[in-house]
């Protein structure tokens, strides 16, 4: 599985938009983006997941870069509860029906009332 | 429906000791996967059930662990004997096979504690 990068930490004020930023320049074509976030004190779960065009669900808005090499998972509003470690996962379409997850550090989010 | 369930919630036991954790998935998702996350890394993976087979075991770090799957309902993982390094929180997420998105829901995890 291809590696990604994201930062270590980033923080939010409560109800403003957040956007938590994600590199994988080694994507192949065949790879899904995959978000997942861990609650203090719980086991992750997931958040949206996208391959080319960009995603919306009830959680968040995944934004894909034209190239791949990139993406964003965008918080419209930010409560005290998304506050957690977020993390962005690459998982190739072949093994997508059941393969392992491979976790990076993840970036924690914080949010300030 | 109910969620992933894993028992005990927390585990303290000293070195050398037999531990067993279990895990009951989602009722009918045939995807059973361990991870672990050790003081200060990453989460990682363990191993992977397809009903009762494994489908992949490349992340058991050794033969002090052993998971099963009987009937491929539960899972349980036994460390024995059990050393300092395996402290940590073990989690266990299921999923369904061949539907849609296949997100693994995870349970809240197991805290080892190994003194």
């Amino acid at each position: 599985d291809a590696k990604t990068t994201q930062p270590n930490s980033m923080e939010s004020n409560e109800e403003e938009p957040v956007h938590l930023p994600c590199n994988h320049s080694t994507i192949s074509g065949t790879d899904y983006i995959h978000w997942y976030r861990q609650l203090p004190s719980q086991g992750p779960e997931y958040v949206i997941h996208g391959l080319t065009s960009n995603v919306n669900n009830r959680m968040a808005s995944l934004a894909i870069a034209e190239d791949r090499k990139s993406s964003t998972l965008i918080l419209h509003r930010a409560t005290l509860r998304d506050a957690a470690v977020y993390y962005c996962i690459l998982r190739d379409r072949l093994y997508n029906q059941g393969g392992k997850l491979i976790f990076g550090q993840g970036t924690e989010l914080s949010v300030k009332p | 429906e109910a969620g992933v369930t894993q028992f005990p919630s927390h585990s303290v036991i000293e070195k050398g000791q037999t531990v067993t954790l279990r895990c009951d998935p989602i009722s009918g998702h045939d995807n059973l996967y361990w991870y672990r996350r050790v003081m200060g890394k990453e989460i990682k993976f363990l191993l992977h059930f397809v009903k009762e087979s494994k489908q992949d075991e490349s992340g058991m770090p050794n033969n002090r662990f052993l998971a099963e799957r009987t009937g491929g309902t539960y899972s349980t993982l036994k460390v024995q004997p059990a050393e300092l390094e395996d402290s940590g929180v073990y989690f266990c997420a299921s999923s369904q096979r061949f539907r849609g998105r296949n997100e693994q829901f995870f349970g809240p995890g197991t805290r080892l504690t190994v003194l």
